[in-house]
């Protein structure tokens, strides 16, 4: 089975702070990587498929990056309405996800 | 606009059973694969089973293999899973997800989701 890994697994920023989030896999797993957003309360949000397009919708600054086994999400100026739950995902060998991480408010 | 609703989640014992449903809408229901991914309280994401179109194929996470039935009625635009055997690690909200493929990649991803269904599981 293909682990994914987070880190961090938690992270303080304030608004207009330009925040990265990385994922590894334990294997190569090309591009087959997404990206998702998870306010409490409510169901996840898909923010980026393939490992960097952007769903429709999803403002620009979110933009993700990476093949391989090492990915990354950037949130280029933090908004009071992204502090939440991340969460990759990699479909390349059955459908696994990361452990989350929590982005709160510094 | 794509609407998925889940239902049929509440408290059971161990070793019980219980049958969640997903009522699909605003989409052609047939034409795509589904999913449910669970969500134990205060914990991660872990998908727990896939279906084809036509219900043709199934996967499901090893956790669950044996004890969880996914399957759809496209006549009906809904999608079930049969849950028996229950354990105390079932505990979960339980949501219905349709799970959309880019093309070159074939990435699979989770592009709509419902708002969830309590399960849990205590004596």
């Amino acid at each position: 089975d293909i682990q994914m890994t987070q880190s961090p697994s938690s992270l303080s920023a304030s608004v207009g702070d330009r925040v990265t989030i990385t994922c590894r896999a334990s294997q190569s797993i090309s591009s087959y990587l997404n990206w998702y957003q998870q306010k409490p309360g409510t169901a996840p949000k898909l923010l980026i498929y393939a490992a960097s397009s952007l769903q429709s919708g999803v403002p620009s600054r979110f933009s993700g990056s990476g093949s391989g086994t090492d990915f990354t999400l950037t949130i280029s100026s933090l908004q009071p309405e992204d502090f939440a739950t991340y969460y990759c995902q990699q479909s390349y060998s059955a459908l696994t996800f990361g452990g989350g991480t929590k982005v709160e408010i510094e | 606009e794509v609407q998925l609703v889940e239902s049929g989640g509440g408290l059971v014992q161990p070793g019980g059973s219980l049958r969640l449903s997903c009522a699909a809408s605003g989409f052609i229901f047939s034409s795509y694969w589904m999913s449910w991914v669970r969500q134990a309280p205060g914990k991660g994401l872990e998908w727990v089973a896939n279906i084809n179109q036509d219900g043709s194929e199934k996967d499901y996470v090893d956790s669950v293999k044996g004890r969880f039935t996914i399957s759809r009625d496209n006549a009906k635009n809904s999608l079930c899973l049969q849950m028996n055997s229950l354990r105390a690690e079932d505990t979960a909200v339980y949501y219905c997800a349709r799970l959309k493929y880019s093309s070159s990649p074939t990435v699979a991803y989770f592009d709509y989701w419902g708002q969830g269904t309590l399960v849990t599981v205590s004596s």
